[in-house]
């Protein structure tokens, strides 16, 4: 999708490892966020930033860690996988809507 | 209660037909509405936003809301296969906030 480049679009792994979801918008928003989205569950909210140097918690955010390295660039660890976390995972940046939204990631833990 | 509900289907109707999605919402001070559709697989895309009460048509598509009851609906009319996908609702929480709330999504299936 134009605007939101998420890295990689394929991941597995085993419990117990760690790694990083990368997400990038080149459409100078401020605000990016992070979602899941699970069979039957629609999406949930991880964490979001609302601008440069400020993130805060969504609806599920245990076992996930952010870093809003810059305006362009919001991160997502994983620092110790479980087979609760394999998921789609989506990066989106409004500016004052939520409509852009990357391609995904899709994760999964063995 | 879920925060933002939806039927999740499927909704099946057939070509020509007027598909009526609906979904309600529990935070009364909800501003900002949306309707999303995703395509298997895909990612979701933005196919309408409402904020005020009443009617807004886009091309084929008529959202409503409903704040009062809660409620806001997409209308899709002259509904062709190429709409079968899963509609996705989604809230603002609170006011002045960036929190966005997703319903489940309901599943429609337009028979040719």
């Amino acid at each position: 999708n134009a605007g939101v480049t998420q890295t990689p679009k394929f991941q597995v792994l085993k419990t117990g490892q760690s790694m990083t979801l990368q997400c990038a918008q080149d459409m100078n928003h401020n605000s990016m966020y992070w979602y899941r989205q699970d069979p039957g569950m629609g999406l949930r909210l991880i964490y979001y930033s609302a601008s440069e140097g400020t993130t805060d918690k969504g609806e599920v955010p245990n076992g996930y860690n952010v870093s809003r390295l810059n305006k362009r660039e919001f991160s997502l660890r994983l620092e110790s996988a479980a087979p609760s976390q394999t998921s789609v995972y989506f990066c989106a940046s409004p500016s004052n809507q939520p409509q852009h939204f990357g391609d995904g990631t899709r994760l999964s833990i063995l | 209660q879920k925060e933002v509900e939806q039927n999740s289907g499927p909704l099946s109707v057939p070509e020509g037909a007027i598909a009526s999605l609906n979904c309600t919402y529990s935070d009364r001070v909800s501003q900002s509405f949306f309707w999303y559709r995703q395509y298997s697989g895909k990612s979701p895309e933005l196919i309408m936003s409402i904020y005020s009460n009443g009617d807004k048509e886009d091309g084929r598509f008529t959202a409503q809301l409903n704040k009062a009851s809660q409620y806001v609906s997409l209308l899709i009319r002259d509904s062709q296969p190429s709409d079968s996908a899963t509609y996705l609702c989604a809230v603002t929480k609170g006011t002045g906030t960036y929190k966005y709330i997703f319903g489940t999504g309901t599943r429609l299936k337009v028979l040719a």
